[in-house]
């Protein structure tokens, strides 16, 4: 299986600051990276896919980017809505694969 | 608006199967993947496995010999089976659309406790 592994596994930040999330692959994936977004007690949203796609309907403040086996997310600006556990996703190969969450507070 | 809702059967005793059902409306089940996704109580994503309307299957080898991923597509809906369940798979379980590389939309998620 590919091991996800995403850094930092916690973050605390301001509502207007500039956040990045890494995720690294135990292998390259080309950009078969998605990021999710989840708040307690809801079901994942889909933020970005390929790497750096941004799903329709999610704000323009979320960007991604990277190939191979290192991705970020950034959050540019953060709002208060932002405040959730973020996961990165290989569908490189399958078992599809997950990182192990970054959760992003409120500093 | 595609909208996909898990059934609901709560509670499972040890040994027994766990059976789920995904009922997808505002859309047809073509040419998509349909996927199950699970998270423990407070702890990660684990994809499950996933169907192809046509009816290829693709499973997590660690889960792969007690899985069975089925589709329905006169009542637009699929299905999830687990069986020989234990403890470790009490979690939240997730039903999914899939394009061909990522989840576009989820179910609400329903927790499943496996207890005697």
């Amino acid at each position: 299986d590919i091991q996800m592994t995403q850094s930092p596994s916690s973050l605390s930040a301001s509502v207007g600051d500039r956040v990045t999330i890494t995720c690294r692959a135990s292998q390259s994936i080309g950009t078969y990276l998605n990021w999710y977004q989840q708040k307690p007690g809801k079901a994942p949203i889909l933020l970005i896919y390929a790497a750096s796609s941004l799903q329709s309907g999610v704000p323009s403040r979320f960007s991604g980017s990277g190939s191979g086996t290192d991705f970020t997310l950034t959050i540019r600006s953060l709002q208060p809505e932002d405040f959730a556990t973020y996961y990165c996703q290989q569908s490189y190969n399958f078992p599809y694969t997950f990182g192990q969450g970054t959760n992003l507070e409120i500093k | 608006q595609v909208q996909l809702q898990e059934s609901s059967p709560g509670l499972v005793k040890p040994s027994e199967t766990l059976s789920l059902d995904c009922t997808v409306s505002g859309g047809s089940l073509s040419n998509y993947y349909w996927n199950w996704i699970r998270q423990p109580p407070g702890k990660g994503l684990q994809w499950i496995g996933n169907m192809y309307y046509s009816g290829s299957t693709n499973y997590n080898p660690s889960l792969k010999s007690r899985v069975t991923i089925s589709v329905d597509t006169s009542k637009n809906q699929f299905s999830l089976k687990l069986t020989s369940v234990t403890a470790a798979d009490t979690a939240v379980y997730y039903c999914a659309r899939g394009r061909l590389q990522d989840f576009d939309y989820w179910g609400q998620g329903t927790l499943v406790t496996v207890s005697s």
